[in-house]
């Protein structure tokens, strides 16, 4: 079955910018859709197709995807981006989700 | 504007059963194919299953095909999810989401609160 992986952990310095990776077998060849979510909140959309967001998500959030790694990039990262990113993908008619990154905003 | 609201989580014996629900508004219910992921304590998201808008196609992960059944009833704009034999590792917050499609992909665009279930002697 098909896998995404992601990096348990990212830190970044408020300001700076954040770049969560997401791993899979030649992912670049499907879409890539990005979660996130906070402690006791449910799941949000930011990033599907690879890199188009939906309204109401902040210009600094960005995603890419090619060869086998699929990128969430933050830029200018707020301590209100500090979550938890999935990103995932299809499988046939399933859903893969990788891991999960814990973003910390030190 | 997009209301999903679950219910029908609680406190059940391992090997239970457990009927969550998913009540639907703001969008035209029977146009989109629905899914139920869960979210375990200190684990990531895990998809649980699809049924599509109409229901006639569903699919299941591995960890719950045989134990869970996901329904729907377009009338009542509301979504099921039948979980029989429940075991201890099916604890989890379990979230019904919205599909949305567009340039050839599909994604999860809207999300319920979720209705957490605690599998427990």
């Amino acid at each position: 079955s098909y896998e995404l992986t992601q990096p348990p952990s990212v830190s970044v310095s408020p300001g700076q910018t954040a770049s969560i990776a997401c791993s899979g077998d030649r992912l670049g060849a499907k879409y890539v859709t990005w979660y996130q979510q906070k402690p006791g909140q449910s799941p949000v959309l930011v990033i599907y197709q690879d890199a188009k967001r939906p309204s109401g998500i902040p210009e600094r959030l960005s995603g890419s995807n090619s060869g086998n790694t699929a990128t969430l990039t933050i830029s200018g990262t707020q301590a209100v981006d500090e979550a938890d990113y999935f990103c995932q993908a299809w499988d046939g008619s399933t859903v893969i989700f990788g891991g999960g990154t814990k973003l910390t905003v030190l | 504007q997009v209301q999903l609201v679950e219910s029908g989580g609680g406190v059940v014996q391992p090997g239970r059963s457990l009927r969550l629900s998913c009540a639907a508004s703001g969008f035209i219910f029977g146009g989109h194919a629905m899914h139920w992921v869960r979210r375990a304590p200190g684990k990531g998201l895990e998809w649980v299953a699809v049924i599509s808008s109409d229901g006639s196609d569903k699919h299941y992960a591995k960890s719950v095909k045989g134990r869970f059944t996901i329904s729907r009833g377009n009338p009542k704009n509301t979504l099921y999810l039948q979980m029989n034999s429940l075991r201890t590792e099916d604890m989890a917050v379990y979230y019904c989401a919205k599909v949305d499609c567009s340039g050839g992909t599909c994604y999860l665009d809207s999300w319920g609160q979720g209705t957490l279930v605690t599998v427990s002697s």
